[in-house]
């Protein structure tokens, strides 16, 4: 079983709102991502890194940012929620060795008014 | 990145073996081949990998063609909790860096029916 965290599970707020989204993972992974998947449709990396301090932008373009302090955190933030942020972000990791096997988080599902 | 295909929808009885289908043409000879499924909207799970060798696990068994252009999940006992979103992913590592990265396609939809 994965240890890997994601809070809140479901976020409802306003337009305009800065938020946080929580992912953190107990198995020592170098190696995490976001994702974000609207109902239906495919998942979409947005944001990776490889390690402390390292962070890149996946394939999706996101207005999102994020940052690697420490090796177990890996938070999203969005400065000002907009409507069409609205969407399930999930967060993964992995070891980061040659084969990639990625442990997902329950995800987040953010729902901007 | 290599591409997959599969079949968007795929359904099966209860007990049954569900064997889902992938291609994977233009596969390199360093890429893994995995499948993951989701379940409604969960985070996806982790099945199983392999590269050239057939491979079972707990949960499946995968079988690699030998030209390893294609490849079958197996699912020997499907059960109701087996409905999901099975995807079959080809696992980049450009270039031998530490950044391997997994593109998520449609999948297929497999519908487990009593």
């Amino acid at each position: 079983e994965a240890d890997i965290y994601q809070t809140p599970r479901y976020l409802v707020i306003g337009t305009g709102k800065k938020i946080t989204l929580e992912c953190s993972q107990t198995m020592g992974h170098d190696k995490m991502y976001w994702y974000q998947q609207d109902p239906g449709m495919e998942l979409h990396l947005i944001h990776y890194s490889y390690g402390v301090n390292s962070t890149e932008k996946g394939d999706l373009s996101s207005e999102s940012t994020v940052s690697r302090i420490r090796t177990e955190h890996f938070p999203l933030t969005l400065e000002s929620a907009r409507p069409s942020h609205t969407s399930q972000y999930l967060c993964a990791s992995s070891e980061g060795l040659i084969q990639e096997t990625q442990y997902f988080g329950p995800g987040t599902r953010l729902l901007v008014l | 990145d290599a591409k997959t295909t599969q079949p968007p929808s795929m359904d099966c009885a209860e007990g049954r073996a569900a064997n889902l289908p992938c291609n994977h043409s233009t596969i390199s000879g360093n890429e893994y081949v995995y499948w993951y499924r989701q379940i409604h909207s969960q985070g996806p799970q982790y099945i199983i990998h392999g590269l050239k060798n057939n491979e079972t696990n707990e949960m499946a068994s995968l079988i690699i063609t030998e030209d390893r252009k294609s490849s079958t999940l197996i699912l020997p006992h499907a059960t109701l909790r087996d409905t999901a979103v099975y995807y079959c992913i080809v696992g980049s590592n450009a270039g031998g860096t530490s950044y391997g990265k997994l593109t998520f396609g449609q999948g297929t939809i497999l519908t487990v029916h009593p």
